[in-house]
């Protein structure tokens, strides 16, 4: 099925740094969401984008959805260590019925 | 904020044995879904529901099978389970939100599950 590359795979920032990560895909997507995984929980919503060229923001995160629709990034401005944890990019297909997930970037957060 | 549950969030069980585990939703949504998450990995979808009465399953091959006699309730069985089935076990619901369509899901804090 169509595949989610979301990069990098890990971080490990200075608590303050900004992040970004991303994801791509050959496919087109209709919407865009990023979630935040805690160990041990489920994923928690962060934002979700639906439509091309989209720039959202929820606090210090701020994402776009590609203008091509294959592509997505999340950047979060002065990192501090709670936002340590998994974050996920999923796409919706054209169908709004098949959600594909990435493989997820592990964030670090050094005080 | 979504309201969705899961019981047990941990069970570990003997080989064999037969275990169901809980997924309820007071959103009212109509869609329903299980994923299955290695500690840290990617989700992969094992069924998923548009409504009551309806199942099917998801990319991955599971051995378990899903249940959706009312709305609001969706549990997964494994008729005898076996130590490849652990892992955490994730419960997502999508729909009508504040009279708006919304197909993002929402998800539960899901249930850890070991199989010695």
């Amino acid at each position: 099925g169509q595949q989610l590359n979301q990069s990098p795979q890990s971080m490990f920032i200075q608590e303050g740094e900004d992040v970004s990560m991303n994801c791509t895909s050959s496919s087109i997507f209709n919407t865009w969401l990023w979630y935040k995984q805690d160990p041990g929980e489920g994923p928690v919503l962060l934002i979700a984008l639906y439509k091309a060229g989209e720039l959202t923001s929820n606090g210090r995160l701020t994402a776009q959805f590609g203008i091509t629709r294959k592509d997505s990034f999340l950047n979060i401005s002065a990192s501090i260590p709670s936002d340590v944890g998994i974050y996920f990019c999923a796409g919706l297909l054209y169908n709004n019925n098949d959600m594909r997930f990435g493989a997820g970037t592990r964030l670090t957060v050094k005080p | 904020e979504a309201d969705i549950y899961q019981t047990p969030r941990y069970l570990v069980i003997g080989t064999g044995k037969k275990i169901t585990l809980e997924c309820s939703q007071t959103m009212g949504h109509d869609k329903m879904y299980w994923y299955q998450q290695d500690p840290g990995m990617e989700l992969h979808l094992i069924h998923y529901s548009y409504g009551v009465n309806s199942t099917e399953k998801g990319d991955l091959s599971s051995e378990s099978t899903v249940s959706r006699i009312r709305t609001e309730h969706f549990p997964l069985t494994l008729e005898s389970a076996r130590p490849s089935h652990t892992s955490q076990y994730l419960c997502a619901s999508s729909g009508f939100i504040a009279g708006a369509y919304h197909n993002e899901q929402f998800f539960g804090p899901g249930t850890r599950l070991t199989v010695l």
